[in-house]
């Protein structure tokens, strides 16, 4: 049974550019969330997604944006990057507001 | 707003020896904790939970008390092991379920 799978697992961009990060959520699960993990710190909550709604929201600025799709797979998207957003994108699933979450491998994102 | 703080690493140890890692959290009602743990270039692992005051969560012979008077949940190992050498994170969880704030981590070094 697969869990959370998260692509790509690194990439590099420029300052300004955007970026796409996508989200497989574990099989029964239908909830999604996204948190930062800046280096050497705890994860941060950026959003969640259920029933392809943000449900929730962190302290995050509107450069982050997110979408989840009817098999419940998930994007995020950041645009106008800034160097301080390198860091390790960690998507997790669950089922409804349960509080077993499962968290995928996470995306490492690199900002030059 | 929710925190969490826990105690700063990193923490070495020899094998064998008792673990304990701190953990005291601020919340608004009557939050759910964890422990994760992250080895090297993976994602979150749950270790253990606890959902309510006085509840014990253990797994794996490490545990944790919801100490709902000092606002704590100390991680306790008996006896390390080389294995046991990550990052740990205390969390709480909110009562929508809807997203967890994250401790800073420590880092866990035990060496043979």
């Amino acid at each position: 049974d697969a869990g959370v799978t998260q692509s790509p697992t690194h990439l590099i961009k420029t300052r300004g550019q955007q970026v796409t990060l996508r989200c497989s959520p574990k099989s029964g699960h239908d909830t999604v969330s996204w948190y930062q993990q800046a280096l050497g710190q705890g994860p941060q909550f950026i959003f969640q997604y259920y029933e392809e709604e943000e449900r929730q929201r962190g302290n995050f600025p509107d450069r982050f944006s997110g979408h989840q799709f009817p098999n419940y797979s998930s994007e995020l998207n950041v645009n106008a990057l800034l160097l301080g957003d390198s860091a390790l994108y960690l998507c997790a699933s669950s089922l409804g507001t349960g509080d077993l979450v499962t968290f995928g491998s996470g995306t490492r994102l690199t900002v030059v | 707003g929710d925190s969490v703080t826990q105690m700063e690493g990193p923490v070495t140890l020899s094998e064998e020896a008792f673990l304990t890692i701190n953990c005291t959290y601020t919340a608004t009602g009557y939050p759910s904790l964890f422990w994760y743990v992250q080895y090297p270039g993976e994602g979150l692992q749950l270790l253990l939970k606890a959902t309510k005051a006085d509840d014990k969560g253990s797994n794996k012979g490490f545990e944790a008390t919801y100490r709902k008077e000092t606002t704590s949940f100390h991680l306790e190992k008996g006896s390390v092991q080389v294995s046991d050498s990550a990052v740990y994170f205390c969390a709480l969880g909110d009562n929508a379920g809807n997203m967890l704030t994250f401790g800073g981590g420590t880092r866990l070094m035990v060496k043979p």
